[in-house]
């Protein structure tokens, strides 16, 4: 079947690192993304791996393993704006994602 | 006004209803998204239209009905809804081909309640 998962909820400290993982099992793989939502609002893009590796993009990186269908977003220099949730969706089709649930991410002083 | 507009914000109906709710993008998109989302469950993809031609209904039950009148316009037309169709509708819009294909800009979404 097919399935995304991702950890409900993590906390973190303000300036400190956090990894938010993602593993997947899909029938079909055209790119993974990742997006990030405040509560309230508009889920918005931050990141897109088709290639395994590391894309790097100010504070924020996102790594690919399609082998191991893995993913994680990894997020330096935590600022206390950085909390919310972190969606992790995998492109099947021309328009098909598959998302996961989403991490909500605490960041405490 | 930029980006993805979506109206109403919030809207509370009763069963019987009908309602409508309307998503404009300013993005010069070519492909528009409506996706349901629950409380800690994942986005649902309900329907996709590209270049004003539905290309993606998964299952989503008759009570929901779109409508793409244009590239920039979508519509979600509500009748006889149940209380667990309550949840945030967001729009979505997104470029088929290019730099940045597929990269999915939302709106802020309506957040719906049937009664």
């Amino acid at each position: 079947g097919q399935n995304i998962d991702q950890p409900t909820e993590m906390t973190a400290t303000e300036g400190a690192i956090v990894q938010i993982n993602c593993t997947y099992q899909t029938s079909g793989f055209n790119g993974l993304f990742w997006y990030q939502q405040h509560a309230g609002e508009a889920p918005t893009f931050l990141s897109y791996n088709v290639l395994d590796g590391l894309e790097e993009k100010g504070r924020f990186s996102s790594f690919l393993s399609r082998s191991k269908g893995y993913s994680y977003l990894l997020l330096k220099e935590l600022q206390m704006k950085d909390s919310a949730s972190y969606l992790c969706a995998v492109r099947e089709g021309n328009y098909q994602l598959i998302w996961g649930a989403g991490t909500k991410l605490i960041i405490k002083p | 006004e930029t980006g993805v507009t979506q109206t109403p914000r919030h809207l509370v109906m009763g069963m019987t209803n009908k309602k409508s709710l309307k998503c404009e993008q300013h993005l010069g998109h070519n492909a528009m998204y409506w996706y349901k989302q629950s409380a800690k469950k994942p986005l649902e993809l309900m329907f996709v239209y590209s270049l004003e031609e539905r290309v993606e209904n998964n299952s989503v039950p008759s009570r929901f009905s779109p409508e793409c009148p244009n590239s920039s316009h979508l519509f979600l037309h509500l009748h006889t809804l149940q209380p667990e169709d309550s949840a945030l509708y967001l729009c979505a819009s997104s470029q088929d081909e290019g730099a940045g294909a597929n990269v999915l800009t939302f709106g802020a979404g309506s957040r719906l309640t049937v009664l």
